[in-house]
């Protein structure tokens, strides 16, 4: 079985940077593809970024910017860096398996952690 | 704003069939499969249909998904308590070249 878990600080100061990272077990991250999803407090769910496991990154245009995905196939770990941090990015942060079928774009996404709040506060 | 436009909530009483609409646009729902997930808090979310129809491994077969040009719904058989949830829908996005979702449903029992 597939399991993935967050884990990072809870709390961030404004403009700082948010680091998290995904612990992955029952699965190898030298295959398929990761990503990271966050749902805002009250809002619904949104994609932030994915990596495949050859390096490829794609990220979500809002966030592009300010975004970091990358693998640590060492660890079989994955990390999320987020900077410059705005309460609007207050959410619950998961990471979870992105499944790709044939030669399609990846398409959905079969195993998630629990989640970690990060609040962004001073 | 969600892409992804469903109803806040729906109920139903134990037993009953509920769906969940699902509406998107032509670079979305209407070029690719639709997606849903449970969420209950505190718990990973659980992917319950795949592929506009597809349920993976131990998901009850009450549970049955349906897509049509730009839109998409997700509909249980009969109600179950356990059934109780946040449900998301989910499409790939030509134009954002990502992943989009659904704002959320509540599904609740009378």
């Amino acid at each position: 079985q597939v399991h993935l878990q967050e884990s990072g600080p809870g709390l961030v100061k404004p403009s700082e940077t948010l680091s998290l990272t995904c612990s992955v077990s029952g699965a190898s991250i030298s295959s398929d593809f990761w990503s990271w999803v966050r749902q805002p407090p009250g809002k619904g769910l949104e994609w932030i970024a994915y990596v495949h496991h050859s390096g490829n990154t794609e990220y979500h245009p809002s966030l592009k910017s300010r975004v970091t995905i990358s693998l640590d196939t060492s660890n079989n770990q994955f990390s999320l860096r987020l900077r410059s941090v705005t309460a609007a990015d207050t959410a619950v942060y998961y990471c979870a398996r992105l499944q790709q079928v044939a030669e399609r774009p990846p398409e959905y996404f079969d195993y998630w952690g629990r989640g970690t709040l990060v609040t962004v506060s001073s | 704003q969600s892409v992804l436009t469903q109803p806040p909530s729906v109920s139903g009483t134990p037993g009953q069939r509920v769906s969940i609409s699902c509406s998107g646009s032509t670079s979305s729902i209407g070029r690719n499969f639709v997606h849903w997930y449970q969420l209950l808090p505190g718990t990973a979310p659980k992917l319950v249909i795949f592929r506009t129809n597809q349920r993976p491994s131990g998901v009850p077969d009450r549970f049955s998904g349906s897509q049509s040009g730009t839109s998409a719904s997700l509909a249980s058989s009969g109600l179950r308590s356990e059934d109780e949830a946040d449900y998301f829908c989910e499409v790939w996005d030509d134009s954002l070249s990502g992943p989009v979702f659904g704002g959320g449903t509540m599904l609740t029992g009378l």
